[in-house]
């Protein structure tokens, strides 16, 4: 399964599947993007960082794609599981404001695993 | 693992109350952040601090004030509670580096005003 942008806010996928999830950012100034889950009744947690120096990078199942070329981030899930079931938020740091840690935050897609 | 805790999950308030939100952090960060989630709308900024006694205000900052007299907590004031400040509350903290680093979330309170 795939989402386009952040105009198609849930994505659908079978458990098993592989799930990407897009992010597009607007300031060519950012230097540092984050990706959060956030559960019903959570508040949002980290899974993965990457910095602007960095094309891709990989965790446990999951693994960040930066193009900055075209302003695109996304996440890809591996094998997603029920406990996937969330809704993915995009942030970034605009370089200069690391020292307050400010975040700019995307609107958030919603993943549904179907069993 | 970082801990941010915030002291209530629901609370329920009345129009024109003043109502406090807590928040603790417990790995001695800089950064504390204060935010609103609202359906389709997203994470907005109301107030955030980078160090004891220092506060900024964010983007939505009308109607709230905060309180930062000790680093390992950030409180959020509703000065006179009004019904469009029924929301998720949810406090962030980060570590002040060279580099950025990713802000740790607390739970929420989701906050009703009758």
């Amino acid at each position: 399964g795939e989402s386009v942008g952040l105009h198609l806010p849930t994505l659908s996928v079978q458990e098993g599947d592989n799930s990407i999830i897009n992010c597009a950012y607007s300031n060519s100034a950012s230097d540092y993007f984050i990706w959060y889950k956030q559960e019903s009744g959570k508040g949002p947690q980290f899974i993965i960082d990457i910095r602007s120096n960095m094309d891709k990078r990989q965790g446990q199942r999951v693994t960040v794609l930066l193009n900055k070329t075209v302003k695109h981030l996304s996440l890809q899930i591996a094998a997603t599981q029920p406990g996937d079931s969330a809704v993915y938020f995009c942030a970034e740091n605009i370089r200069g404001s690391s020292n307050t840690g400010k975040l700019i935050f995307g609107q958030g897609t919603t993943l549904q695993v179907k069993p | 693992d970082v801990k941010v805790t915030q002291s209530s999950r629901y609370l329920v308030k009345r129009t024109g109350e003043k109502v406090f939100l807590e928040c603790v952090q417990d790995m001695d960060h800089e950064n504390m952040f204060w935010y609103r989630q609202d359906p389709g709308l997203g994470l907005r900024l109301i107030y955030f601090s980078y160090d004891v006694k220092m506060k900024e205000k964010g983007d939505i900052p009308e109607g709230y004030s905060v309180s930062r007299e000790k680093k390992e907590r950030f409180s959020l004031i509703l000065e006179s509670a009004s019904t469009n400040q029924t929301s998720m509350y949810l406090c962030a903290s980060s570590l002040r580096a060279r580099g950025p680093k990713p802000q740790h979330f607390g739970d929420g309170t989701r906050l009703s005003i009758l």
